[in-house]
Parts: structure tokens; sequence; C-alpha cells
């Protein structure tokens, strides 16, 4: 079964400031990766995905993310970030032909001025 | 071209009183997912539908939930007899064809039950 480890579970920067999300996943077959923000009340919006090819993928919003595949790892990053950026993040990850996502238990990234 | 449309956005309900969640896909899409987020936890997948069908109901809890997906109308995701554990926000997920193309999330139901 897969499973997803989110280390951080709030995450808290200042404006222009770079950050990093962390995002493990364990996994014996191969998967496709996704990264979800989730403003507050509201629902889910798909910043980025990764299904084959290169391993760095740029999303919307400025982020991008690696996939690692020797460190089952696919972390999220933004060199430079702004207060609207404030929201939960979410990674989840999907087997590959399956139909269900499983998803970490999030990072709340808090902007400060 | 709508996205995802849930409603209510908000719902309370009492002890023992049933809900009833709609969710209409995306324009085009036929596949159906329902997740559910408790207080400070990540989405948990709930059911897999198709049109008509129940293609994958393995995070459903074995009783009081059930969903359907109807040939017309919108997908209905049912809680009988509401206890106040099933106080959560509820996501519907719509997609064309699968998962590898992502999903596409509703602004989700918030249930209370007081």
């Amino acid at each position: 079964a897969q499973s997803v480890t989110q280390l951080d579970s709030q995450v808290p920067v200042f404006e222009e400031a770079p950050v990093e999300l962390r995002c493990n996943y364990s996994s014996s077959v191969s998967v496709y990766l996704f990264w979800y923000v989730q403003y507050p009340n509201q629902g889910l919006q798909l910043l980025l995905k990764y299904l084959s090819g290169s391993t760095l993928v740029k999303g919307i919003n400025g982020f991008e993310a690696e996939f690692n595949k020797s460190q089952t790892s696919f972390h999220l990053r933004k060199p430079s970030v702004h207060i609207s950026d404030t929201a939960e993040y979410f990674c989840a990850v999907n087997l590959q032909g399956a139909q269900k996502l499983v998803f970490g238990q999030g990072t709340r990234l808090t902007i400060n001025p | 071209n709508a996205g995802v449309m849930q409603n209510p956005r908000h719902l309370v309900r009492r002890r023992g009183q049933e809900a009833r969640l709609r969710c209409s896909p995306m324009k085009g899409h036929s596949h159906v997912y329902w997740y559910r987020q408790l207080p400070e936890e990540g989405l948990k997948f709930m059911v897999y539908l198709q049109k008509e069908n129940i293609i994958d109901e393995s995070g459903m809890p074995k009783e009081r939930f059930s969903a359907e997906f109807p040939k017309e109308g919108p997908s209905i995701l049912r809680i009988q007899q509401v206890v106040r554990g099933d106080s959560a926000a509820y996501f519907c997920a719509s997609s064309a064809t699968g998962i590898s193309y992502g999903y596409t999330f509703g602004s989700g139901t918030r249930l209370t039950v007081v």
C-alpha cells in the first residue's frame, strides 16, 4: 500500500523568502505524484503533477517540484513567496492505473510580512 | 464551463438525522470521486463512481454511508443517522477519463453534526 508523509505540519516563512515543503512517499511500484493547494474554506487546486519524463516539474504560481526516485521524495519549492501563498499544501500519490489518490497530512504555509 | 459544483456548502444536522451531499461533475466528466477531510487531517478516499456504477467503495464506512451517481442528475453521498464523528468536509472530484489527468475538486460541503 502507498503512503505519503509530509514532514512538516507547519512552515512559517517571511515574505519574499524561499520555501521548501517536503514530501516523502512509500510504494513498491511506480506512482504518479501531485501537489495540491487548499486556500481557506475552499476546495483543492492542482499545483503540479509528475507523470513521467523530466524530474523537475513546474506548476502554477511559480511553484516547482523535483521527483527523486532514489529518495522517494517529491519536495515542493518556490524561490520567493508572497502573502497570497498562505494556504494548506497537500502532497498526493496515485498508483499508476489506479483511480484513487493517497494524501499526506498537509503542510500549513504561513507567510509573515 | 462551470467546475465541479457541490451543494450545500455548509450543512448542519442533528444527531440521528440524514445528510445528503450533492455533486455535479464538470461537463464531459463521467468519473466521480468522494473524499472526506476530518479536522486537521488530509483527505481520505471514500468512493469512486461512474454513471450508474460504483467502481470502488473501499474507503466507505461499512454502515450508514452510501453513494450513487444516477444516469441523470448529480452524484449523491448519503449519510444516515449522523453522529458527531461524521463532522468533516466532504469533497467531490471529477475527471474525464482517469487519474493521470488529475482530478478537478469541488469546493466541498462542510457537515457539522450537533
